[in-house]
């Protein structure tokens, strides 16, 4: 099936420092998400983005947080500064329509903050 | 609080047998509920969804009843396979586009 691709697939960084996860979409998809699955707990929505603007944000996008898709490249999440709360793992999801499409899951990018 | 509520965390059946996975949510806006399974290493796949307009959706051995006036659904798999150990995550839609309020998974184990 169509398939989402993340890099890294694990990062670990010093807090403090920033970070940016890539997603590369399912290429004919016009919906883009970030979801967040701190270990042992549910994914959270993050953000979704689409015709290069965020529609929506939850109350865990803070303001250190930005995404962007350049030029129809990767899909990315930065996070500039980085916290200790911030290591979970990120899902990155796509989808062709809004509203009734089916979202497709990447692999997700564990980001471990020390 | 939690939104979307999973029973039981994790459930061990044996090859064959119908394994029955649960879930329950708060708001009553929800009006779509899929199912993801998750395969260890990596992100969750759509295995089947069901509308809040329908009672019951099938698909092979897989099987969601649907009971709005509760808030329930429940997820059944029949002859169960050890293939299909993985995590289940039930999730639910309402307004926004794309955001999906999870479960926190039930772990299945599939014994031959």
């Amino acid at each position: 099936g169509p398939k989402v691709l993340q890099i890294p697939s694990h990062q670990i960084i010093d807090m403090g420092q920033m970070v940016t996860l890539n997603c590369d979409p399912v290429s004919n998809h016009l919906y883009f998400y970030w979801y967040k699955q701190i270990l042992g707990q549910q994914m959270e929505f993050l953000v979704n983005f689409y015709n290069g603007k965020v529609m929506e944000k939850s109350k865990l996008f803070k303001d250190q947080f930005s995404v962007e898709r350049p030029d129809g490249s990767y899909f990315t999440l930065k996070i500039q500064p980085t916290a200790l709360e911030d290591s979970a793992v990120y899902f990155c999801a796509s989808s062709l329509t809004g509203r009734t499409g089916q979202l497709y899951f990447g692999e997700g990018s564990k980001l471990t903050v020390l | 609080q939690q939104q979307v509520r999973q029973s039981p965390q994790s459930l061990t059946v044996w090859e064959g047998e119908t394994a029955i996975l649960n879930c329950s949510y708060e708001d009553s806006t929800f009006n779509y509920f899929p199912w993801y399974q998750q395969f260890p290493g990596e992100g969750p796949a759509l295995l089947i969804s069901i509308r809040s307009v329908s009672d019951k959706k099938e698909d092979g051995r897989f099987t969601i009843f649907f009971n709005k006036r509760e808030k329930k659904l429940s997820l059944h798999i029949t002859d169960s396979q050890p293939g299909d150990s993985a995590t289940y995550f039930c999730a639910a839609r309402a307004q926004v586009v794309g955001q999906l309020t999870f479960g926190r998974g039930t772990r299945l184990q599939v014994y031959a």
